[in-house]
Formats: C-alpha cells, structure tokens, sequence
C-alpha cells in the first residue's frame, strides 16, 4: 500500500513569507504528527491531529499552526518565516501508536 | 532538557559481527520505546518496538533490550550488514493520556557496517 506522502519534496522561501506543507498519510490511518528535524535541536514533535481535532502540541511558536480534513490529510502551515525555520519537516500516520508510527520522506524547507 | 540521550555519535563494526546501539532516558513515565533507521533525504523507518512491561523484542536480526531500572534501552543487530548502515534514532513516548502522537527523541547514532 502507499506509504505517507509529502509534498512539496523540497522548497525555498524568503524570510518573512509563509509557507503551507502537505501530508497524505497511510489509507486508514486517522492519527497525524508532524516533527521538524535540524541538526542542532534533532527531531522535535510539533502538533498531532486525530479526526481533524489537534489533541497534542509541541514547543513552537504560535507561527507553527495545522490542520487535519476529513480524509485525514494534513496541511502544517509557518507563518512570517525565519532563517531559524530552515528544516526538514517531517510528517507520520499511525493506526495507533503501539505498531509504530510511519514516516514520509519529508519537505526540505530553506528560508533565505 | 534532552529526556531521551544517545550518547555514541557514530558506531563501526565489521559485516557479520554484532552491532550494539545504546539509549538512555530520563523521563520515568515513558512506557513504550521504538528504534527508527533512516537514510538521507529520507524519513525515518520504522524497526522496532518494546512495551515498558517487557525486556526484550525480537524481530530477524534486530533485538531490542530494556533496563527500566537503569532507563537503558540498546538495539543489538545480528549480524549486521553493510546495508545496515544509516542512522539510528531511539524514540520514546507515552501511552494515552494527552501525549498523543509525540515521540521524544534522541540525537541518533550513525552506524556503518565494513565489508
């Protein structure tokens, strides 16, 4: 089956922009997170979302929001963009967390 | 606060011996713990699991071991494979509660496997 999907692969955005990234997760799975990994912080959860209901949320900024529709796809959207928000944001969908949580290969996002 | 700590930045090993990839964390209400594998440029996948009411999982070549007096957990792979190598992240969360979705996890190790 198809795994979890993200999209755009790679973008570039101007400091002070914002920027909406996408994830379709694994048919069937209802649970989505999202995690930003750089290398000096490594991988930190951002927020999760369940039935389009966000039941969990990380330490960022109130610039880092999402959203979850109805056929559990999910946007996370960043707000006037900073250097600092260069990462590789990553998403995951689970049926439930005790088979482990599965994870798309990621949007590489550059702000300049 | 880093709650979930590897503290080996890198590993080598020669193919067919025994790889050995260590976890220690902090936080007590952890319960469930995973290990992830990831190559660049690609999202992490998924290895392995163990509940804090067990000490060991197995699956193929990858065993997982948890000391919860010790709050270590190590990933041993046997034996490991040239296409073992990437790194390797030790997740862990809570179950239930208000902790959905969030794995905490640590630094990562970078093993390679020589031919």
């Amino acid at each position: 089956k198809a795994g979890v999907t993200q999209t755009p692969r790679y973008l570039i955005k101007t400091r002070g922009q914002q920027v909406t990234l996408s994830c379709s997760p694994i048919s069937g799975h209802r649970s989505v997170s999202w995690y930003q990994q750089t290398p000096g912080q490594g991988l930190q959860f951002l927020f999760e979302y369940f039935s389009e209901t966000q039941r969990n949320k990380g330490n960022f900024p109130g610039r880092f929001s999402g959203r979850q529709f109805s056929n559990s796809r999910s946007e996370m959207n960043v707000s006037t963009l900073e250097l600092g928000d260069s990462a590789l944001y990553l998403c995951a969908s689970s049926l439930n967390q005790f088979v482990g949580y599965t994870f798309g290969s990621g949007t590489r996002l550059t702000v300049v | 606060d880093q709650q979930v700590k590897q503290n080996s930045p890198s590993l080598s090993v020669q193919e067919g011996r025994i790889s050995i990839l260590n976890c220690d964390y902090t936080n007590s209400m952890f319960d469930y713990f995973l290990w992830y594998k990831k190559y660049p440029a690609e999202g992490p996948t998924f290895l392995i699991s163990i509940s804090s009411i067990k000490d060991k999982n197995e699956d193929g070549r990858f065993t997982v071991f948890l000391n919860k007096s010790a709050k270590h957990l190590s990933l041993h792979i046997v034996p490991s494979q040239p296409g073992d190598s990437a790194v390797y992240f030790c997740a862990a969360s809570i179950a239930g509660g208000t902790s959905y979705g969030k794995l905490t996890f640590g630094q990562g190790t970078i093993l390679t496997v020589h031919p």
